[in-house]
């Protein structure tokens, strides 16, 4: 699976747009990204995830960019409780699906 | 059905005693992982199950790891002999399909003395 890069934390104002950058410059055509996120003392959540197309879901939108190597994790409206660690995968869609969890970005949303 | 539960959420041991961890993952999910966490990093895979078969297993899973998943539907994960290296958050997840995000539980974490 490809390697990701992600910037280590990122600040949010409480009611904006947060909006995570990851870079996966080598990810393959059958290769899928993935974002999770954990908050503090909790086991990862799935957020969303796409291949080529952007998409978007209850709790985010996912913007990948027409060459595939980098896409963004958009919260549209930033809450406290969305200060947590967001980790952005590459998988393969092939078999033996283990996520490979680099460092993520930690969020921090300010009042 | 809620989630993926485990239990204990909190097990502390003395070096050198066994412990095992129970999983249950969402009823229909065929596909079981399990991850362990240490302070400050993400979480690293240890292996992986469908229905009962184990088919992966991470370099990181020494002999004094095992992990079962008899009938297909919870799972265990058994450390002998701890170490104080075992020290960390054992997580379970499942899925149901490929390209299905991973619902993951909250985590046993273990403290070795």
């Amino acid at each position: 699976d490809a390697k990701t890069t992600q910037p280590t934390s990122m600040d949010c104002a409480e009611g904006r747009a947060a909006n995570l950058p990851c870079n996966h410059s080598t990810i393959s055509g059958n290769e899928y990204v993935y974002w999770y996120r954990q908050i503090h003392s909790q086991g990862p959540q799935y957020i969303i995830h796409g291949l080529k197309n952007n998409e978007t879901n209850e709790m985010a939108s996912l913007i990948i960019t027409e060459d595939r190597k980098s896409s963004t994790l958009i919260l549209p409206h930033a809450t406290l409780r969305d200060t947590a660690v967001y980790y952005c995968i590459a998988l393969n869609s092939g078999s033996a699906r283990q996520l490979t969890f680099g460092s993520g970005t930690q969020l921090t949303v300010l009042p | 059905d809620t989630g993926v539960s485990q239990n204990p959420r909190h097990k502390i041991t003395k070096r050198g005693q066994n412990v095992t961890f129970r999983c249950d993952p969402i009823s229909e999910h065929n596909r079981l992982y399990w991850y362990r966490q240490t302070l400050g990093q993400g979480p690293e895979f240890l292996t992986y199950f469908q229905n009962e078969a184990q088919l992966e297993k991470s370099r990181l899973l020494s002999d004094r790891f095992s992990a079962e998943r008899p009938k297909g539907s919870f799972s265990t994960l058994e450390i002998q002999r701890t170490e104080q290296g075992d020290s960390a958050m054992y997580l379970c997840a499942s899925s149901l399909k490929q390209d299905y995000g991973y619902t993951f539980g909250s985590g046993t974490r273990l403290t070795v003395v």
